[in-house]
């Protein structure tokens, strides 16, 4: 079984929609992330957090929310898609100063 | 604002030879290194990390590293097809958690 698990993997959608990417781990680590990642680009960091009370913004923020509701779970949450938010999204946890990725999720916003 | 520099590449390698990738950052700051490879689709895998100024060695793979150059390598001896892929170069800024990500470098390796 996958140590970090994204749901949806494919997910199309369109502009104004609420939408909510999850991300479960079993690896028990503290500290978890958000990560898109656009042609070119290169993966780009949203928001992250240290454990359920601490919820930080990274580089690009703007238009996400998260939430942490469990040491193993983090979901990331759009409140009301644009289409220059269709990208690859990674959830990520840490140990020591190695992250590990999930497979990632797909999402278009037509 | 902090930055990671790859050549976008495509680098086109024959199979056996060395391929050579490098990455130059703008945080001296920085504290740790890493090199992930990320096929077509997938999420990216850490290959290598390196804190320390000099190389670093594991397998074919071997990470360079020179904080006061601001830059970061990785080699890849006897180079097989199965390396073609994107390689990320990612730095853990001073102060700050989460990693900030080159775009990737395209390496091919042909047969």
């Amino acid at each position: 079984d996958a140590d970090v698990t994204q749901t949806p993997r494919n997910r199309i959608t369109k502009t104004g929609k609420r939408i909510m990417l999850e991300c479960s781990q079993t690896k028990g680590h503290d500290r978890m992330y958000w990560y898109r990642q656009d042609p070119g680009l290169g993966l780009r960091l949203i928001y992250y957090s240290f454990d359920v009370k601490d919820i930080n913004k990274g580089e690009i923020s703007d238009g996400y929310s998260v939430s942490r509701q469990a040491q193993a779970k983090f979901s990331l949450s759009l409140e009301s898609a644009i289409p220059n938010q269709t990208a690859l999204y990674f959830c990520a946890t840490r140990r020591g100063n190695e992250q590990f990725f999930g497979p990632g999720t797909r999402l278009t916003v037509l | 604002q902090k930055e990671v520099e790859q050549n976008s590449g495509p680098l086109s390698v024959p199979e056996g030879a060395i391929a050579s990738l490098n990455c130059t950052y703008s945080d001296r700051g920085s504290q740790s290194f890493f090199w992930y490879r990320q096929y077509s689709g997938k999420s990216p895998e850490l290959i290598m990390f390196i804190y320390s100024n000099g190389d670093k060695e594991d397998g074919r793979f071997t990470a360079q590293l020179n904080k006061a150059s601001q830059y970061v390598s990785l080699l890849i001896r006897d180079s097989q097809p199965s390396d073609s892929a994107t390689y990320l170069c990612a730095v853990n800024p001073g102060g700050a958690d989460g990693l900030t990500f080159g775009k990737g470098t395209h390496l091919i390796i042909q047969p």
